[in-house]
């Protein structure tokens, strides 16, 4: 469910097991969202982006689903692994007036603990 | 390492003084922005630079912010007569272009005591 604060949304996982983070947007106008990986000190990490003509999309060991009718976006982990433990953030762009530049929205959230 | 680098990588200053953070984005990169994140949070945009262009700054960024980017290279934030509800991380990040895969730095941690 949805959290504020810190009380960020959490997922555990045992190691080797597929994982999936979701995050809803906000604005149907986006067409281009990223996916973030965070660990503790660090700064955001791209791992996958997807745009809104497209729905889904594979990289390595990753997918991102993008439901455009629900705005719901969707982050599948395959054989998760302990360095996967971090927060995930999605992220949403919107062509503002033609012009499309990195003013990303993100989402709270979620932190993703693999247990070994 | 996304090749974004960031100085200092941690700051404490006390209520009231002025700091500067710095960033250097990769080297080909002619888009610059600063996020600023607070704990729980994801990462809220300040400001974008288009190589020294300052083409847009957001409401968070009060008349105690400022950021140059001199001569479409490094950038600086500066913050002037810091106030407690400014401790966050400060994050940097750039872009080639096009669909914006922004690479974010490790980011300045300020802290204002």
């Amino acid at each position: 469910g949805e959290s504020v604060g810190l009380h960020l949304p959490t997922l555990s996982v045992q190691e080797g097991d597929n994982s999936i983070i979701n995050c809803a947007y906000s604005n149907s106008a986006s067409d281009y969202f990223i996916w973030y990986k965070q660990e503790s000190g660090k700064g955001p990490q791209f791992i996958i982006d997807i745009r809104s003509n497209m729905d889904k999309r594979q990289g390595q060991r990753v997918t991102v689903l993008l439901n455009k009718t629900v705005k719901h976006l969707s982050l599948q982990i395959a054989a998760t692994q302990p360095g996967d433990s971090a927060v995930y953030f999605c992220a949403e762009n919107t062509n503002a007036g033609g012009t499309s530049y990195g003013k990303l929205t993100f989402g709270q959230g979620t932190i993703l603990t693999v247990h070994p | 390492d996304t090749g974004v680098s960031q100085d200092p990588r941690h700051k404490i200053t006390k209520r009231g003084q002025n700091v500067t953070f710095r960033c250097d984005p990769i080297s080909e990169h002619n888009r610059l922005y600063w996020y600023r994140q607070t704990l729980g949070q994801g990462p809220e945009f300040l400001t974008y630079f288009q190589n020294e262009a300052q083409l847009e700054k957001s409401r968070l960024l009060s008349d105690r912010f400022s950021a140059e980017r001199p001569k479409g290279s490094f950038s600086t934030l500066e913050i002037q007569r810091t106030e407690q509800g400014d401790s966050a991380m400060y994050l940097c990040a750039s872009s080639l272009g096009g669909w914006e895969k922004l690479f974010f730095g490790s980011g300045t941690q300020l802290s204002v005591l």
